[in-house]
C-alpha cells in the first residue's frame, strides 16, 4: 500500500526567509509526486509535480521541490516566503506501476509572519 | 477556462436525513473524482469515474453512499441516510487522465457538510 507522511503539522517562518515543508512517501514501484495548496474555504490548487527526469521541479508562485529517491522524500521549498503563502499544503503520491489512486498526506499548515 | 463547479457550498442536515452534492468538471476532462476531507486530514478518494464508468469505488461506503455520472459530464454524490461521522468537506476533482496517472487534478471549492 502506498502512503505519504508529512511530519510537521505546522511550519512557521518569517517573511523573506526560506521555507521547507517536508514530505516522505512509500510506494511499491516508482512514484508520481504532487504538491497541492489549499486556501481557506477553497479547493486544492496544484503547485507542482515530479514525473521523471530532473530531481528539482519548479512550480507555481516560486515554489520548487526536490525528489530524493534514496530518502524517499519530496520536500517543498521556496527561497523567500511571502505572507500570502500562508495556507495548508498537501503532498500526494501515485504509484507509476499499474493502476493506483492518489494518496494524500494529512497536510502541513504554513504560517508566514510579517 | 472555467474551473470545477460544485453545489451547494454548505449543507447542514440532521442524522438519518439524505443529501446530494453536484459537480460539473472542467470541459473535456474525462476523469472525475469525489473525495472526502475530514477536518485535520488529507482528502480520501471515494469514487473515480472515467467518462461515465466507475474505475474505483473501493472506499465508497456503498450501504449509504451512491454516485453517478450520467452522460460522462456532471456527477451527483448522494448520502442516505447520513451519519454524524459523515461531517466533512466533499471535494470534486477532474483531470484529463486517459490512462496518464501523472496528470494533475483540478479541484472544485468543495461542499462542507455538517450532520447534527
Amino acid at each position: 500500500a502506498q502512503s505519504v507522511a508529512q511530519p510537521e503539522d505546522q511550519v512557521n517562518v518569517a517573511e523573506g526567509n526560506p521555507l521547507t515543508v517536508k514530505c516522505t512517501y512509500s510506494v511499491s514501484g516508482n512514484p508520481y509526486l504532487f504538491w497541492y495548496v489549499q486556501y481557506p474555504n477553497r479547493g486544492l490548487q496544484f503547485l507542482l509535480k515530479y514525473i521523471t527526469g530532473d530531481n528539482l521541479v519548479k512550480g507555481s508562485y516560486g515554489f520548487e521541490a526536490e525528489f530524493n529517491k534514496s530518502q524517499t522524500s519530496f520536500h517543498l521549498k521556496k527561497p523567500s516566503a511571502l505572507v500570502s503563502d500562508s495556507a495548508l499544503y498537501f503532498c500526494a503520491v501515485r504509484d507509476m506501476a499499474g493502476y493506483s489512486t492518489l494518496t494524500f498526506g494529512k497536510g502541513t499548515m504554513l504560517l508566514v509572519s510579517p | 477556462e472555467a474551473g470545477v463547479a460544485q453545489s451547494p457550498r454548505y449543507k447542514i442536515i440532521e442524522k438519518r436525513q439524505s443529501v446530494a452534492f453536484w459537480c460539473n468538471p472542467i470541459s473535456g476532462h474525462a476523469t472525475l473524482y469525489w473525495y472526502q476531507q475530514i477536518l485535520g486530514q488529507g482528502p480520501k478518494l471515494l469514487i473515480q469515474f472515467q467518462n461515465n464508468g466507475v474505475v474505483d469505488d473501493s472506499q465508497l461506503p456503498k450501504d449509504r453512499f451512491s454516485a453517478e455520472r450520467l452522460k460522462g459530464v456532471d456527477s451527483t454524490l448522494k448520502i442516505q441516510p447520513a451519519k454524524l461521522e459523515d461531517s466533512a468537506v466533499y471535494l470534486c476533482a477532474s483531470s484529463l487522465e486517459g490512462g496518464n496517472l501523472y496528470n494533475e487534478q483540478f479541484f472544485g471549492p468543495g461542499t462542507r457538510l455538517t450532520v447534527l
